[in-house]
């Protein structure tokens, strides 16, 4: 069964109306989530990373203002897209690494991800 | 240059057939690799890790070439549900244990 649930599966907005998007890990508690985005045909590109208890760091070009990213607990992250237009629609996946890090710093532990939420703004 | 670099395909294939991808990376400090499979409209979900040693699970095989900055995935005997996108995972991006994927690699087997 899945570990990590996103939720809503599929959204459909009007534009200038803000969408939230919940990401949890199910059965382990996770410090740090992603967040990604994916256009068609595209990899997936990173927009931030979620820190429990702390603000995310974003990626360059992804407006901290426009996707809020609220980490409260250790198994619960939520995206905002605010004021939503129709270039917004995409298909946003969240993710966890359970383990966190390893000795050394290392990264460990497998890469989970949610169901994916696609958003479509009219 | 982006860091984690894929020839997007698509491979077209017959059953049965043997298939390789290729993956390179920029950061000379990933530590860890992995290879992701998404399907159409779907998350990714883990297909295998790539260590430095090689991997062989089944049908699939990963294997990691740290002088050339390259991982491999050699699928034998393709199955028509093994039609996908695979994606390459280097856990680093700039200096952080970042997950940096790969564009994918669409395969497509065919009867």
């Amino acid at each position: 069964g899945a570990v990590v649930s996103q939720h809503p599966s599929w959204v459909i907005c009007k534009s200038g109306t803000s969408v939230k998007i919940e990401c949890r890990s199910l059965d382990f508690q996770a410090t740090t989530m992603f967040w990604y985005r994916q256009f068609p045909k595209q990899s997936l590109m990173l927009m931030a990373t979620s820190n429990e208890g702390s603000k995310a760091t974003y990626e360059q070009g992804v407006e901290k203002d426009k996707f809020l990213i609220n980490h409260a607990s250790l198994t619960l992250s939520t995206l905002t897209v605010t004021s939503a237009h129709p270039e917004d629609s995409s298909f946003y996946i969240c993710s966890a690494r359970r383990g966190g890090l390893g000795l050394g710093g290392r990264a460990a532990g497998e890469l989970f991800f949610g169901e994916g939420s696609r958003l479509t703004v009219l | 240059r982006k860091e984690v670099e894929q020839d997007p395909g698509p491979f077209n294939v017959p059953e049965g057939a043997t298939v390789a991808f290729n993956c390179t990376y920029s950061n000379s400090a990933s530590q860890s690799f992995f290879w992701y499979r998404q399907d159409c409209r779907k998350e990714p979900k883990l297909l295998m890790s790539v260590y430095s040693s090689g991997n062989e699970d089944g049908r699939f095989t990963a294997q990691l070439n740290r002088a050339s900055q390259y991982i491999s995935l050699l699928i034998r005997d393709s199955k028509l549900s093994d039609s996908a996108t695979y994606l390459c995972v280097s856990d680093q991006s700039g200096g952080s244990y970042i997950p940096t994927f790969g564009r994918g690699t669409s395969l497509i087997v065919h009867p």
